[in-house]
């Protein structure tokens, strides 16, 4: 069975841009959750969907926003990059919504100039 | 809010010697993960705990759900030159989707 899948795995943006992060879960899960890691903070908790619902979300600006697709595939964008969007973005997949084991993929790792 | 706090923050130890290293909440957790993370990849999933007093293990690697919820641990036997990474623990109460990570162990070997 494939692993989760993050695209793409490396992104520079300059300040002021959008950026797009793409997460394809493992077959069969319905749950993915994004975490924004940084050496200060540590894991983040973002935003989780499933079954295309947001289901849960973290304390981070409405800059961030995300969508799930019918296929559980999901994206995030976040709007009006600052330089402190500069971070590992990494996506979670888990067969159900809440307890149970949740998977990682690579990450994409953002970095805003 | 929810805090994990993980200790120690790091270690170095010689290959062969044993490890352990813990979580504590400020509040209850009805699943205790545990997890490994390599420079540049994603966190990789070690154990995963679901019942209070629970004890499982992963080859090496032994967890344990506090029977309060709100600490868990983990140890690892005769370590390695390859278990040097970070070392996470993550807890979820409740029914919500989110999981709370405790700041990591960084566990360096020295062969």
């Amino acid at each position: 069975k494939a692993g989760v899948t993050q695209t793409p795995r490396y992104l520079i943006k300059t300040r002021g841009q959008q950026v797009t992060l793409s997460c394809s879960p493992i077959s069969g899960h319905r749950s993915v959750s994004w975490y924004q890691q940084t050496p200060g903070q540590g894991l983040q908790f973002l935003f989780e969907y499933f079954s295309e619902t947001q289901r849960n979300k973290g304390n981070f600006p409405g800059r961030f926003s995300g969508r799930q697709f019918s296929n559980s595939r999901s994206e995030m964008n976040v709007s009006t990059l600052e330089l402190g969007d500069s971070a590992l973005y990494l996506c979670a997949s888990s067969p159900t919504t809440g307890g149970t084991e949740a998977f990682f993929g690579q990450g994409t790792r953002l970095t805003v100039v | 809010g929810q805090q994990l706090n993980q200790s120690p923050q790091s270690m170095f130890i010689q290959e062969g010697e044993d490890v352990s290293m813990n979580c504590t909440s400020s509040s209850i957790f009805n699943t205790w993960l545990w997890y490994k993370q390599d420079p540049g990849e994603g966190p990789v999933l070690l154990i995963a705990l679901y019942k209070a007093g629970e004890l499982t293990s992963n080859g090496r690697l032994t967890a344990q759900f506090g029977i309060t919820r709100k600490d868990s641990f983990l140890n690892i036997s005769a370590s390695i030159p390859s278990d040097v990474g970070i070392y996470f623990c993550a807890g979820r109460s409740g029914s919500q989707g989110n999981l709370i990570f405790g700041k990591g162990t960084k566990l360096s070997v020295k062969p």
